[in-house]
């Protein structure tokens, strides 16, 4: 079964530091993408950064960087230079790129930053 | 701005009721999609639409019947909802249903079934 596990409900970090939320992804198949979202208490999902299969570097976006670790089928979240603005939930996603669309969504982590 | 507009944002109905909920985007993407997000729960795919056709149900009960009418806009009508259906219902939209590039999504619609 296909499935994204995120082990840390909560995380606190301290303003201007640098915070890492984990991911662990698992799949059968070869072809798919990763994804990191954020989605603030007003409700939206804002996309972050993502990580294709095959991408042998990590991605990379402005603060944002995706540790991509196939072997270990983890896609862990860097956030570089933590901003009060940051506090929001975190979710990491998978879509294999055979189904047609589907996102497959972790259960979230909910990141305070502390100024 | 997302790009991707859902209405209402905020929405209670009755067992009996039905109303509808409605997504329209401008990013001239070609796949739009249904999320349930129920509290503690992972987000959940209802339903996938490419150019104007749905590729994917996800096991979700006819009470929920979603229509995509163009490219740009997507429904989901609701009728003889459950308490249990009260969820943030978020719509999304894909350059294409391969994601290579990441889906946008709306500010969700808040929903209470009373």
């Amino acid at each position: 079964a296909q499935k994204i596990t995120q082990t840390q409900p909560g995380m606190f970090v301290q303003e201007k530091e640098a915070v890492t939320l984990d991911c662990t992804y698992d799949t059968s198949d070869q072809s798919y993408g990763l994804f990191w979202y954020k989605q603030p208490s007003s409700g939206e999902m804002i996309f972050l950064i993502y990580q294709g299969s095959y991408d042998e570097q990590n991605a990379t976006e402005g603060r944002y960087s995706l540790n991509f670790q196939k072997a270990r089928k983890s896609a862990n979240l860097v956030i570089s230079a933590s901003q009060l603005g940051d506090s929001a939930m975190y979710f990491c996603a998978m879509s294999p790129y055979n189904q047609g669309g589907k996102l497959i969504f972790g259960q979230g982590t909910e990141l305070s930053v502390k100024p | 701005e997302t790009g991707v507009t859902q209405t209402p944002r905020h929405l209670v109905m009755g067992m009996t009721n039905k109303k509808s909920l409605k997504c329209e985007q401008h990013l001239g993407h070609n796949a739009m999609y249904w999320y349930k997000q129920s509290a503690k729960k992972p987000l959940e795919l209802m339903f996938v639409y490419s150019l104007e056709e749905r590729v994917e149900n996800n096991s979700v009960p006819s009470r929920f019947s979603p229509e995509c009418p163009n490219s740009s806009h997507l429904f989901l009508h609701l009728h003889t909802l459950q308490p249990e259906d009260s969820a943030l219902y978020l719509c999304a939209s894909s350059q294409d249903v391969v994601q290579r590039t990441g889906a946008f999504f709306g500010q969700g619609t808040r929903l209470t079934v009373v």
